[in-house]
């Protein structure tokens, strides 16, 4: 069974600086998928960014980018220019690739505040 | 209405109520889920629905039923619960396909379930 570790239950930063929330995972598969969501205060999941994990190349979207390490199992994302929006539980989630599971597996979440 | 909903928002029950909780997907999707989000604990995946057959029950209590009646909509049933069902569920849904192509899973704002 796969497992998805969040090692920082707590991260603050300072607006308008550069976070970067951790995430290891377990698998013994070879081809999936890996997330960031995040869940503001009004408790909807909006999924941030995705990775695949045949593309060595990190995936970005805008101010969001993950540092993907395969063979280390790590999966980070770094926010970069921190706004207060910003500010919410991030969680990493892992899927398998193909078949029909569709089952997404969650870490605990890292709850990210942001200072003024 | 657009995106996943979810009725109600917030729910207080006894232990010998009653009760279901409603999710509505507006995006034409063929695979729905519930989830329970309990405080500092991973998202847990309770069932999923693929073209209204159920295809995982993963190892939940019975006193939580699930009903399918339709590809947009999705109840989960509540009866005799213990205050440990305390939590926040969420409900979410995709498009699943039989390639191996990723589909993204939109989750609704969540029901707060107290128990007491």
């Amino acid at each position: 069974a796969q497992t998805v570790t969040q090692s920082q239950p707590e991260m603050s930063v300072q607006e308008a600086e550069t976070v970067t929330l951790s995430c290891t995972y377990d698998t013994s598969e070879s081809d999936y998928y890996l997330f960031w969501y995040k869940q503001p205060p009004s408790r909807q999941m909006i999924l941030v960014i995705r990775q695949e994990a045949y593309k060595q190349q990190n995936a970005t979207e805008n101010r969001f980018s993950v540092n993907f390490q395969k063979a280390a199992k790590s999966f980070s994302l770094k926010i970069s220019d921190s706004q207060l929006g910003d500010a919410a539980m991030y969680f990493c989630a892992y899927r398998t690739r193909g078949g029909s599971n569709y089952k997404l597996t969650f870490g605990k979440g890292t709850l990210l505040t942001v200072n003024p | 209405e657009t995106g996943v909903t979810q009725t109600p928002r917030h729910l207080v029950m006894g232990m010998t109520n009653k009760k279901s909780l409603k999710c509505e997907q507006h995006l034409g999707h063929n695979a729905m889920y519930w989830y329970k989000q309990s405080a500092k604990k991973p998202l847990e995946l309770m069932f999923v629905y693929n073209f209204k057959e159920q295809t995982e029950n993963n190892s939940v209590p019975s006193r939580f039923s699930p009903e399918c009646p339709n590809s947009s909509h999705l109840f989960l049933h509540l009866h005799t619960l213990q205050p440990e069902d305390s939590a926040l569920y969420l409900c979410a849904s995709s498009q699943e396909t039989s390639t191996s192509s990723y589909n993204e899973q939109f989750f609704g704002p969540g029901t707060r379930l107290t128990v007491l």
